[in-house]
């Protein structure tokens, strides 16, 4: 069963504006971690931004902040002032007990192009 | 700031060759993983490495497939025969905190088997 969803379309968003990427999460655990990743086309996956299951509050991070909304199972990125560099495929990703298993679960990501 | 390395960036090979996709994690890391990327597919985990022994695989991670440490700093993924689906973009990722912290992704080495 597919543990992360990320459904959007490719978005198109105007510089200096703010995107909220979707990520909805599966899992019938109590303790867990959301990461989200941004893969620029040069390939390399560039960690963003993390928020632990039982924090309290949503996890911020320069530009990049998350809405975790547990009790939905979501875990939105935002970003804020859209910039040409951040055009790229973002990635959400969950890690799940038991403690020892560290294998993070991806989505298939959401493609963000940031036009001037 | 220190990074994951892993070379080489690229590599071509013919199917049923031995290849061997090399990494340097960070430094004080202990935990060392293997992703890979299938092209435009989502990253998928292949193994996770802690004290000099596999501590998790995944399905795809057969036996055709192998991790080793062979000294401090680096830590290798070996492909014994490889076929055409295994070409991908392969991730080293470390990560410390007794592994429950970020896992850190190298840059990738793209393989192309034909």
């Amino acid at each position: 069963a597919q543990k992360i969803t990320q459904t959007q379309p490719g978005m198109f968003v105007q510089e200096k504006e703010a995107v909220t990427l979707d990520c909805t999460y599966d899992t019938s655990d109590q303790s867990y971690g959301l990461f989200w990743y941004k893969q620029p086309s040069s390939g390399e996956m560039i960690f963003l931004i993390y928020q632990g299951s039982y924090d309290e509050q949503n996890a911020t991070e320069g530009r990049y902040s998350l809405n975790f909304q547990k009790a939905r199972k979501s875990a939105n990125l935002v970003i804020s002032a859209s910039q040409l560099g951040d055009s790229a495929m973002y990635f959400c990703a969950m890690r799940e007990p038991p403690y020892g298993n560290n294998r993070l679960a991806f989505g298939k990501g959401n493609q963000v192009v940031v036009i001037p | 700031e220190p990074e994951v390395t892993q070379t080489p960036s690229h590599q071509v090979t013919q199917m049923g060759q031995e290849v061997i996709l090399r990494c340097v994690p960070i430094s004080n890391h202990l935990y060392f993983y293997w992703y890979r990327q299938i092209l435009g597919q989502k990253v998928e985990f292949l193994v996770s490495f802690y004290n000099n022994e596999i501590s998790e695989k995944s399905e795809i991670f057969d036996d055709q497939f192998s991790v080793e440490r062979p000294d401090g700093s680096n830590f290798t993924l070996k492909i014994r025969s490889t076929k055409l689906e295994d070409s991908a973009m392969y991730f080293c990722a470390s990560s410390g905190l007794g592994g429950m912290g970020t896992q850190y992704f190298g840059p990738g080495t793209r393989l192309l088997v034909l």
